[in-house]
């Protein structure tokens, strides 16, 4: 079981963005994903989870309507995107596999975005 | 909105035992899961459903959880235990709740 991030993004303010996290050895589509980010030097914080099998979504009241959750169980790929970047988003971001009592089993490598002028 | 405590650092003696705490609103009657994050590396689950551990996780590592507070033991506390650690529930009402994290020192 896997999950590959895409790579490092540096970003100026007001762009977009869409990073993605694809699933290996196990069937994608029957499990959620989460996202987690971790500014620098700072805790891990719950942006959202999205199910692979239908793209249901639950945003952290934190995150909603400043990110867009999505997922594409044909090609085993979640994603993570802004349409409009701000200097506050820098971070590393994660994907997790959420199992049983919903705890994440199985971790990205993470990916760090980059917003800056 | 459920909240979950950690104490900001824990220090062990090597081969002696470690406690890190997580504290939250009778925490005892939910499920608590723990992760272990090293300096530039992804998080990874340690144990699961208070005090399950997944494959590969060395026996020194248990957990406990019952009233107010969720406990990680680390016996025998090894060099390469030294990392910051996550507590993590999920909650009816506010979802995936992640405690502040702790960073243990090995001395």
């Amino acid at each position: 079981v896997q999950l590959a991030q895409s790579g490092a993004e540096v970003k100026k303010p007001g762009e977009s963005l869409k990073i993605s996290c694809k699933g290996s050895g196990y069937s994608f589509a029957d499990y959620w994903i989460a996202w987690v980010r971790q500014m620098p030097g700072k805790g891990l914080e719950w942006v959202g989870i999205v199910y692979a099998g239908d793209s249901d979504t639950r945003y952290s009241p934190s995150f909603q309507g400043q990110v867009t959750m999505s997922a594409d169980k044909s090609i085993s790929t979640a994603y993570l995107q802004w349409s409009s970047l701000k200097a506050s988003d820098t971070a590393m971001y994660f994907c997790a596999r959420r199992s049983g009592t919903a705890y994440f089993d199985t971790w990205g490598q993470g990916t760090l975005v980059t917003v800056s002028s | 909105s459920y909240e979950l405590t950690q104490p900001l650092s824990v220090s062990v003696a090597l081969g002696l035992t470690a406690r890190i705490t997580c504290g939250g609103n009778n925490i005892g009657g939910k499920n608590v899961h723990w992760y272990q994050q090293r300096p530039g590396q992804a998080p990874v689950l340690v144990m699961f459903d208070n005090s399950k551990r997944p494959s590969g996780i060395p026996e020194r590592f248990s957990g406990s959880n019952s009233g107010n507070t969720a406990t990680l033991t680390i016996s025998g506390a090894q060099a390469g235990d030294e990392a910051d650690y996550y507590c993590h529930l999920w909650d009816s009402n506010t979802d995936v709740v992640f405690g502040g994290g702790t960073k243990l020192t090995v001395l």
